[in-house]
């Protein structure tokens, strides 16, 4: 079955940096586009950034541009989430998720938690 | 960069059927793009509910259903069970964001 395991989450000082990775299993990984979707305590999920299947393509919400990276290795099954100058409004629960055949996500991970905190 | 609005919460007891609303905008349902409706329960991850504005992912009971109409779409939950208890999130697409979601319905079974 598909299975998304998120880990690289803990606490972390303002305006240092992170990486989260998922490693994926279950499912042909280098056929999908990748999405990872955060929420904050008390508040609904926000989208923060999608790869392409091949890696080529790269988007991010406007909050993150600049201090986020998205990348992927599809010979390990993993995505990454390279997180720079975090920022208190950063914190929440990543999840990275699996796009279906249209704009939805079929499968989503456990989610790892930030917390930014001096 | 919007978020579709979602009613902060929703009740019923168990056996009644309850209706979350989701209202969007020009830019996302209301351009044309499908929604799609995720279940969050307590200590899990987000589960795809409904996708396609009314097409139930695989495993889903069909006590759940959901339409769309214009800009606005609605998920309804007939005979009410303990364990629907939890969070439910529209959710579809925009240009300029790729995908946005609702705030969220907190559902609790009375």
């Amino acid at each position: 079955q598909v299975r998304l395991v998120e880990s690289g989450g803990g606490v972390v000082q303002p305006g240092k940096s992170l990486r989260l990775s998922c490693v994926a299993s279950g499912f042909s990984f280098n056929y999908y586009e990748m999405h990872w979707v955060r929420q904050a305590p008390g508040k609904g999920p926000e989208w923060v950034a999608l790869i392409s299947s091949d890696g080529s393509m790269k988007l991010y919400r406007d909050s993150v541009k600049g201090r986020f990276t998205v990348t992927r290795d599809n010979g390990r099954n993993a995505v990454f989430l390279q997180m720079d100058n975090l920022r208190q409004d950063d914190m929440a629960v990543y999840y990275c998720a699996r796009r279906g055949n249209d704009y939805y996500l079929d499968h989503w991970g456990q989610g790892a938690l930030i917390t930014v905190s001096s | 960069q919007s978020v579709m609005t979602q009613p902060p919460s929703v009740s019923g007891a168990p056996g009644q059927r309850v209706t979350i609303s989701c209202t969007g905008s020009s830019s996302d349902l209301g351009a044309g793009y499908d929604v799609h409706w995720y279940q969050h329960l307590p200590g899990t991850a987000p589960k795809l509910l409904i996708y396609s504005n009314d097409v139930r992912a695989s495993g889903v009971p069909d006590r759940f259903a959901a339409s769309k109409s214009g800009s606005s779409a609605s998920l309804v939950i007939t005979a009410l069970q303990a364990d629907d208890e939890g969070d439910y999130y529209c959710q579809s697409h925009d240009p300029s964001l790729s995908v946005v979601f609702g705030g969220g319905t907190k559902l609790t079974v009375l």
